[in-house]
């Protein structure tokens, strides 16, 4: 398996415009996941789905996120109007559920979308 | 206050030197706690897990938790230029939903 893919690595735009990244989990996994990372808030989680349905999007800073999955096989995070703040890398991970309850699902990430917004 | 703690570092050891890397945290109820080895523009990646308290070993590498002290630990025993990253603790309630520390990043060198 390829493992995660996210596209595009690296994004510059100015503040105002529309980001739009995308993810694509490994097969047969189940859950989706869309986390940012910076320096100062270290890796947070966004949003995170299950079966193609957003279970919790508590971590979505505002309403210029959204994130969509219409399908098993990819899922968008959406910035608009984008900010300088919103400059961090954002990565996708995926997994499966475990199959016992004291073990872990181990989530596979992504290689990130470094986004800079000027 | 953040509900995981970590030291960014950098912490610097020759190799060969045994690394011993930490993280607290304040919610009780965690009771999945994980190690993320993430290279510089690499996503992380799962370097070993642990339910509930104890330790687990993986050749070089050990994880214990602490839960009467919050606390959390990865050892790295005869440390190569290769273990050179940044180390994330995560932990989490239940599944899927995980809470991650700021990293330390580590740099071994020859």
């Amino acid at each position: 398996d390829a493992g995660v893919i996210q596209s595009p690595r690296h994004e510059v735009t100015e503040m105002g415009q529309e980001v739009t990244l995308r993810c694509k989990p490994i097969s047969g996994h189940d859950y989706l996941f869309w986390y940012r990372q910076t320096m100062m808030r270290g890796l947070e989680l966004l949003i995170y789905f299950n079966n193609n349905v957003p279970i919790d999007d508590s971590g979505m800073p505002e309403d210029r996120f959204s994130a969509k999955m219409p399908n098993a096989s990819f899922s968008t995070l959406k910035i608009q109007p984008s900010e300088p703040r919103d400059s961090a890398v954002y990565f996708c991970a995926s997994s499966a559920r475990p199959l016992k309850s004291t073990s872990t699902d181990t989530q596979y990430f992504g290689p990130g979308t470094r986004l800079t917004v000027l | 206050q953040k509900e995981v703690e970590q030291d960014p570092g950098p912490l610097s050891v020759p190799e060969g030197a045994i690394v011993s890397l930490n993280c607290t945290y304040s919610n009780s109820a965690f009771q999945y706690f994980m190690w993320y080895r993430q290279y510089s523009r690499k996503g992380p990646e799962l370097l070993m897990y642990t339910y509930s308290s104890g330790n687990k070993e993986d050749g070089r590498f050990t994880a214990q938790v602490d839960k009467s002290s919050k606390y959390i630990s990865l050892f790295i025993r005869d440390s190569q230029p290769s273990d050179s990253a940044t180390y994330l603790c995560a932990m989490s309630e239940g599944f899927q939903k995980l809470v991650f520390g700021t990293g330390t990043r580590l740099l071994v060198s020859p």
